[in-house]
């Protein structure tokens, strides 16, 4: 079955940018699904980022949208995140996981383990 | 946006207890509402999806149910590992919303 793997630094200075990838395994990039990320903070719940179908079309949640750049590398059967101007707020446990799609019904399925970046200086 | 509201945010039962978890949405969604469950330092886990609906693999002792604004995540015979947190989803819109998450405490 789909596997996904989050990758990438686990620490990040202050007005840096955050950068990780997401490889999956299993089955290809290129099905019929979105491709998303969603985080956690600390002690906190669930906020969607953004997605992106492996054609490259991407949509951001609206908060975070001036700072988020989603891509895709069908070669690699990956996705990527990268997160600009970051600040301790950004501090969150990153999860990718595919937006599983069935007609017009869509659920996050499967998830990545999960990876914790920490802004600091 | 649409705002996801669980009505507890924490819940304490027993063993064998029934228990039912609660979730508002702040505008109609007809049934697009998913059901996750988390176990502590562990990814989300999926369980119900369009409101009623059973992923595979999931106990049976898990039901969900509603339509419109108002749904419910009930289980039915509380066994030790269902200690967890739950989250409701709305996936009627982008941007995609969780409620803030109901710890069961068992």
């Amino acid at each position: 079955q789909v596997q996904l793997q989050e990758s990438g630094p686990g620490l990040v200075k202050p007005s840096g940018t955050l950068s990780l990838t997401c490889v999956v395994s299993g089955g290809s990039i290129s099905s019929s699904n979105w491709w998303s990320w969603v985080r956690q903070p600390p002690g906190k719940g669930l906020e969607w980022i953004g997605e992106i179908y492996h054609t490259g079309i991407t949509s951001y949640n609206p908060s975070l949208k001036s700072r988020v750049t989603i891509s895709v590398d069908k070669p690699k059967n990956q996705f990527s995140l990268k997160l600009a101007s970051v600040t301790a707020a950004d501090t969150a446990v990153y999860y990718c996981a595919r937006l599983t799609t069935v007609v017009t019904k869509n659920w996050f399925d499967p998830w990545g383990q999960g990876t914790l970046v920490t802004v600091s200086s | 946006d649409i705002q996801m509201t669980q009505s507890s945010s924490s819940l304490s039962a027993s063993v064998g207890d029934r228990v039912t978890i609660t979730c508002r949405a702040s505008q109609t969604i007809s049934s697009y509402v998913n059901w996750y469950q988390q176990k502590p330092g562990k990814a989300p886990k999926f369980l119900i999806y369009v409101a009623s609906s059973l992923q595979s693999g999931v106990p049976s002792r898990f039901s969900g149910s509603g339509s419109g604004t108002d749904f419910t995540l009930t289980i039915s015979s509380l066994q030790p590992e269902d200690s967890a947190t739950y989250y409701c989803q709305q996936s009627y819109s982008s941007p995609y919303t969780f409620g803030q998450g109901t710890k069961l405490e068992i």
